[in-house]
């Protein structure tokens, strides 16, 4: 199975700061690695999908990047509504496998 | 709007069974390959079981965790996809997702709980 490894498992920012959180994958996964927030007692919702393709209805302050084994989801601006889990997830090869999440807080 | 609605979640004991059940709309279900996904408490996801569509013969996978106590089906009839799973153990206990369409939408949830 692909491992996923997210990075940090979890994180405080200030209202409008830049902040990334990394997956990495144990093999490639060409570009097939998805984005989810969920925030608390709700399911997961799709932020990014494609490594870097924005989910309609996202904001742009979300985007993601990467190729090979190492992508990143970013978030250009804090705001308040950020708050939650975000989680990676490889659909290259089953079973497709999740990152162990990232909890984002503001600070 | 696609819509997932799961249902059929409770309390039971180890070793017994629980059928959980997913009512989708919104999309042509009878070509989406269907999937469940489990979150236990303060935990993070992991992919249950998938069943793909007529065409490729209702395959079905699981996780090495649930295999051979848990089974994925599907209606397409009624646009329904289930979960039975027998022999439970505590550490089933999760709220278990419905999601589709490449994982892009999930259902909100029911919760299992299995304990003495």
């Amino acid at each position: 199975d692909i491992q996923m490894t997210q990075s940090p498992a979890s994180l405080s920012a200030s209202l409008g700061e830049t902040i990334s959180i990394e997956c990495r994958a144990s093999e490639d996964i060409y570009s097939n690695l998805a984005w989810y927030q969920q925030k608390s007692g709700k399911s997961p919702q799709l932020l990014i999908y494609a490594a870097n393709r924005l989910q309609d209805g996202v904001p742009s302050r979300f985007s993601g990047s990467g190729s090979g084994t190492q992508y990143s989801l970013k978030i250009s601006g804090m705001q308040p509504e950020d708050e939650g889990d975000y989680f990676c997830l490889q659909g290259s090869k089953f079973p497709y496998t999740f990152g162990a999440g990232t909890k984002l807080e503001l600070k | 709007a696609v819509q997932l609605v799961e249902s059929g979640g409770g309390l039971v004991q180890p070793k017994e069974s629980l059928k959980i059940s997913c009512a989708a709309s919104g999309f042509t279900f009878s070509n989406a390959a269907m999937y469940w996904v489990r979150q236990a408490p303060g935990k993070g996801l992991e992919w249950v079981a998938r069943i793909r569509t007529k065409p490729n013969n209702y395959a079905t996978y699981y996780a090495d965790s649930v295999k051979g106590r848990f089974t994925i089906s599907r209606d397409d009839s009624k646009s329904m996809v289930y979960l039975q799973m027998d022999n439970l153990k505590t550490e089933d206990t999760a709220m278990y997702y419905c999601t589709a369409v490449g994982f892009a939408y999930w259902g909100q949830g029911t919760l299992v709980t299995v304990s003495s």
